[in-house]
């Protein structure tokens, strides 16, 4: 159980493209979705934090304007990045939480993450 | 604000050893501490989780310590394998948040 599926699993654009990112959740509600950024041999840095319903709230120095994040459903979340550029290039990886009973002291559940290209 | 590193960046081990994992953080005000696992290319997958009141976890081989107060925490693999071979994150939890360290690359050798 808990499966988080994120797609596309690979993407390549041009520069000053939008670029779409879905998450799902497939057999759980997520109440609570996390879009990360990976660049290589860099550690997993939070961008933003969606709630069901609600504006996503995003880290400092994170553009909200730049990384859309939609969180229409209790199972899809989409972070879009808008007008992207060569530096966007990197590694997203979406996560939930959710489900009954569960907290901040629950288990994260991860998607495989979308490798971003922009040329 | 919390940072979390991970010594060694990289670890190579013949199969069956027994090995540990470091990591330490700075704020020592978290709700967890969890370990997990990252294979080339992938996302993530959830290994333990250690509460801020426990000391411990075990899964099969694994074991996770967590040492508030001297902001440590240590994963041990026992009798290594092949297949162990990932790259291992720990990430210091609060309210929600993960701050993630750079993970620390394990090579199995057969």
């Amino acid at each position: 159980g808990a499966v988080v599926s994120q797609h596309p699993s690979w993407v390549i654009c041009k520069s000053g493209t939008s670029v779409k990112i879905e998450c799902r959740s497939l057999d759980f509600q997520a109440t609570t979705m996390f879009w990360y950024r990976q660049f290589p041999k860099q550690s997993l840095m939070l961008m933003a934090t969606s709630n069901e319903g609600s504006k996503a709230t995003y880290e400092q120095g994170v553009e909200k304007d730049k990384f859309l994040i939609n969180h229409a459903s209790l199972t899809l979340s989409t972070l879009t990045v808008t007008s992207a550029h060569p530096e966007d290039s990197s590694f997203y990886i979406c996560s939930a939480i959710g489900g009954p009973g569960s907290s901040y002291n629950s288990p994260l559940h991860f998607g495989n993450g979308t490798r971003l290209t922009v040329t | 604000k919390q940072e979390v590193t991970q010594i060694p960046a990289a670890l190579s081990v013949p199969e069956g050893e027994n090995l540990v994992l470091n990591c330490s953080f700075t704020d020592s005000a978290i709700y967890n501490l969890q370990w997990f696992r990252q294979d080339p290319g992938k996302g993530l997958t959830s290994l333990l989780l250690i509460q801020s009141s426990q000391r411990e976890q075990t899964s099969g081989r694994l074991n996770a310590s967590l040492d508030k107060s001297s902001g440590r925490s240590t994963l041990y693999i026992a009798a290594s394998q092949p297949g162990d071979s990932a790259t291992y994150l720990c990430a210091g939890g609060s309210n929600y948040k993960l701050t993630f360290g750079k993970g620390t690359l394990l090579t199995v050798n057969p």
